[in-house]
């Protein structure tokens, strides 16, 4: 197993372009999360999903849209980046509602100039 | 919503010290409470969890207890080692009612000095 996989690792975008960071698993875990996280700030939570078609939003969730089509994908659009959403993002899924063991992708280092 | 306080910020002690890490949250409901450590450059793991029917849980030098009362929970390290150098971060879930919901604190920066 691949685990989750995020793409890319880096990128650089210019303030008011948009984007989409890629998460996948192969797991078949129902839960899955995108977390952001900034120095002395903690993981901070964006979205959440707890199966296909469902999504809920969480601690910080402006700026950011997500859906979840599939199982295995959970991708996170930023709509018209800014300088603030400049941070690392981490995807995370687990098991089930029991199971609630959260594992993370690699990260993406998202820079906004 | 929940939120989770953690203390202190960063924490340095000398191998073989034990190490305390705190955390308060406050949604009386929570009734899941994980331990992450990240090690620098990589992702977030899980080293321990507690649920709210249990005061207490080991695993070998480490140790988890809960105060379900004054809602805070502590995570003990004995005998620190230099590769218990990381972040250590808390969080709080209440499982059943709020799916994937996972609230993190901010973090505790361990040092461990040879």
């Amino acid at each position: 197993n691949a685990g989750v996989t995020q793409t890319p690792k880096f990128q650089v975008l210019k303030t008011g372009q948009s984007m989409t960071l890629q998460c996948a698993q192969d797991m078949n875990h129902e839960y899955m999360s995108w977390y952001r996280q900034d120095p002395g700030m903690g993981l901070r939570l964006i979205h959440y999903s707890v199966g296909a078609g469902i999504t809920d939003q969480g601690e910080v969730p402006n700026g950011y849209n997500v859906s979840r089509s599939t199982t295995e994908d959970f991708p996170l659009r930023l709509l018209s980046a800014a300088p603030s959403q400049t941070s690392v993002y981490f995807c995370a899924s687990s098991r089930d509602r029991d199971r609630r063991e959260q594992y993370f992708g690699p990260g993406t280092r998202l820079t906004v100039t | 919503g929940e939120n989770v306080e953690q203390h202190p910020s960063t924490l340095s002690v000398q191998e073989g010290d034990s190490a305390v890490i705190k955390c308060t949250y406050s949604d009386s409901a929570s009734n899941y409470f994980p331990w992450y450590k990240q090690e620098l450059g990589k992702r977030p793991q899980l080293i321990i969890d507690i649920r709210s029917n249990v005061g207490e849980k080991k695993d070998q030098r480490i140790a988890v207890t809960l105060n379900k009362t004054a809602k805070h929970f502590s995570l003990h390290i004995t005998e620190t080692q230099p590769e218990d150098s990381a972040v250590y971060f808390c969080a709080a879930s209440l499982i059943y009612n709020q799916g994937g919901k996972l609230i993190f604190g901010q973090g505790t920066e361990l040092s461990v000095k040879p």
